[in-house]
């Protein structure tokens, strides 16, 4: 199956800094997507990103589908940007990485 | 638009019982819907996908006569719990899948306790 893989696991940041999440995955794909997890656990839609770019506000990401990885970039992040950031992968169904935990510190 | 809900949000139950969990599409119609699991501290994993109509498929290691998927119409899907244990105990998540392309939207989740 699809493997994927997301780094950093862990990420601590002050408030205002910038950083950038990766995920990479072993094999092409029609479907991924960037999620962020509440403390609820409801899963937030970020991006569906297959290929290319796209920006909402403070966040985008880019998909470079031919070298099979994606970036999520967070900018001036605010501490509700905490929370584990998840990309999923695949065609018809969807294979998670582990997630990666954001910190961001008053 | 692309709502998708769960119902219950969570649930206790005691050994031996039987849970089921509502998962609907709210403004589209969803042909495939995808049922996942996930433990404190976890990632998701795909248990089982789910199609209007037909069979649900299960991914290896899912026990099918524990974990009844039924696909009834475009916009419901349910997953029944059979006789749970307190290892069953998780926190359960569906997505549902439009018509149009490969997007998926998730619902928020059912809290599973088994005493």
């Amino acid at each position: 199956g699809i493997q994927v893989e997301q780094s950093p696991p862990d990420l601590i940041l002050q408030e205002g800094a910038n950083s950038t999440l990766r995920c990479n995955f072993s094999d092409s794909v029609n479907n991924l997507q960037w999620f962020h997890q509440n403390p609820w656990g409801q899963l937030i839609n970020l991006f569906y990103i297959p290929s290319g770019t796209k920006q909402n506000g403070r966040l985008s990401a880019t998909t470079v589908a031919t070298e099979r990885y994606s970036l999520l970039y967070i900018s001036s992040s605010q501490t509700t940007d905490s929370g584990v950031y998840f990309c999923a992968v695949g065609d018809g169904k969807l294979t998670f990485g582990k997630g990666i935990t954001l910190s961001v510190r008053p | 638009g692309a709502v998708v809900s769960q119902h219950p949000s969570w649930v206790i139950c005691k050994s031996g019982t039987s849970v089921k969990i509502e998962c609907r599409s709210l403004d589209f119609q969803a042909t495939t819907m995808f049922w996942y699991r996930q433990f404190p501290k976890q990632s998701l994993m795909l248990m089982a996908t789910s199609n209007e109509g037909s069979k649900a498929t299960y991914e290896q290691g899912v026990e099918k006569d524990k974990f009844l998927i039924n696909h009834a119409s475009l916009t419901l899907s349910t997953l029944t719990v059979t006789s749970a244990h307190p290892e069953d105990s998780s926190f359960y998540i569906c997505s549902a899948r439009n018509l149009q392309g490969y997007e998926q939207f998730f619902g928020p989740g059912t809290r599973l306790t088994v005493l």
